[in-house]
């Protein structure tokens, strides 16, 4: 079974600040791995997936998110968060052969000017 | 770059109607799912296609029905729709594995009265 975690379903970061979002999944076999915003009154847009390649993962917008299966994580990360950030991010799972995405419960996230 | 359209953003039902929420791919993907999702619980699958006519249940199908008659074209039925059916669908995309990434839809936001 693969299952996804996401601690903190609000966050708050100061303008300029880093953004931190984690990430943990439970999966018997390597995994892909994908994380999601989602724009008021809009479907969600994908940030970034990793697919075994590179462990560091560069998105759009400045996002990036680090592979670290010893530790079954996949947090994202964006050096200096801007307005326009304020969003909901969604990181979800899927594992080889498998055509459903498991999904987190998503984080909340709010910039503080 | 993939467009998933669904036709209705905002619907207003009353208890007991049928409703039905179209959804169509221009990319040619093999899959195609329904999601509701809702303040604190995520996204959840109500159903998933991987073919035409082919059709499986997600986690939370009791309500629901879904028709795939042809492969761009996926369609969600709440037979007679009820107030706690108050949500917002996604429709989404993929091909098939081994990455699949989904793809999103604008979202319709269904009010039950």
């Amino acid at each position: 079974a693969q299952s996804v975690t996401q601690l903190g379903s609000h966050v708050s970061v100061s303008e300029g600040a880093l953004v931190l979002l984690r990430c943990n999944y439970s999966s018997s076999v390597p995994p892909y791995l994908f994380w999601y915003v989602q724009y008021p009154n809009q479907g969600l847009q994908l940030l970034l997936k990793y697919t075994s390649a590179a462990t560091l993962v560069k998105g759009i917008n400045g996002f990036e998110a680090e592979f670290k299966k010893s530790e079954t994580s996949f947090h994202l990360t964006k050096p200096s968060a801007h307005m326009s950030d304020a969003a909901e991010y969604f990181c979800a799972v899927r594992t080889h052969g498998n055509n459903r995405l498991a999904f987190g419960k998503g984080n909340q996230v709010v910039v503080i000017p | 770059d993939v467009k998933v359209t669904q036709s209705s953003r905002y619907l207003v039902k009353r208890t007991g109607e049928k409703v039905f929420l179209e959804c169509v791919q221009d990319m040619d993907h093999e899959n195609m799912f329904w999601y509701r999702q809702d303040p604190g619980l995520g996204l959840r699958l109500i159903y998933f296609s991987y073919d035409v006519k082919m059709k499986e249940k997600g986690d939370i199908p009791e309500g629901y029905s879904v028709s795939r008659e042809k492969k761009e074209r996926f369609s969600l039925i709440l037979e007679s729709a009820s107030t706690n059916q108050t949500s917002m669908y996604l429709c989404a995309s993929s091909l098939a594995p081994p990455v699949g990434e989904l793809f999103f839809g604008e979202g319709s936001r269904l009010t039950v009265l």
